[in-house]
């Protein structure tokens, strides 16, 4: 399976500042990385993911970098406005069996 | 396209009481499951489907039954509800099984909140 470890648990910003969440993962044939994005009330949703061939990929305001001998990939938000204020899971597991954490908590201070 | 709709969105049970949480998806997926989220609990897994007729324990299922009679729905039924079983209920579904380090996109039900007295 894939273990995956995320940090931090919690992150507070001002409204501006960027956000960087991390997650480190166990399995090197990994080659797939997704980032989830709950908002309060709703349910999880994909926001951004990065393949393993591919060291970086940005979608406006957010992006993902991914360092596989280190084995981790991250979270990037720049310019966070308060809307960014959610949970974000970087999900593992194994076959069958998805797990998603406790996540990050973000929290954009305006 | 609905995606995956839940039906009831909001439910309060008594001790005892049996219940159905709906859940259906209108993208022919395969696989669909069902989580429960506490505060500081994160998403557990409680059961899964890999299609019809299919269907696994997660890491929580106990005092939960599923079945997967159809490709779109995966209804969660809770025998006796517990006050333990108080929870915000989400249903999930994609095209075919997780694979860990695979690509897959999850889709998420909005969510029910059950509360039990």
């Amino acid at each position: 399976g894939e273990n995956v470890e995320q940090h931090p648990s919690t992150l507070s910003v001002q409204e501006g500042d960027s956000a960087v969440i991390k997650c480190t993962y166990s399995d090197s044939a990994s080659n797939y990385f997704p980032w989830y994005k709950q908002e309060l009330g709703k349910g999880p949703q994909l926001i951004i993911d990065i393949r393993s061939n591919v060291g970086e990929k940005k979608d406006q305001r957010i992006a993902v970098t991914l360092n596989k001998t280190a084995k981790h990939f991250s979270l990037h938000i720049t310019e966070t406005q308060p809307e960014d204020s959610a949970v974000y899971f970087c999900p593992g597991g194994s076959q069958g069996n998805l797990i998603f954490g406790k996540g990050t908590k973000l929290s954009v201070k305006p | 396209n609905a995606g995956v709709t839940q039906t009831p969105k909001f439910q309060v049970l008594k001790t005892g009481q049996s219940m159905t949480l709906q859940c259906a998806q209108d993208m022919n997926h395969e696989y669909m499951s069902w989580y429960r989220q506490d505060p500081g609990m994160g998403l557990r897994l409680i059961h899964y489907s890999v299609g019809a007729g299919i269907t696994d324990q997660g890491e929580v299922p106990n005092g939960y039954n599923v079945s997967r009679s159809t490709t779109e729905d995966f209804p969660l039924r809770l025998l006796s509800a517990a006050p333990s079983q108080t929870s915000v209920y989400f249903c999930a579904s994609s095209y075919s099984m997780y694979s860990p380090g695979y690509e897959n996109t999850i889709y998420f039900g909005e969510g029910s909140w059950l509360t039990v007295v």
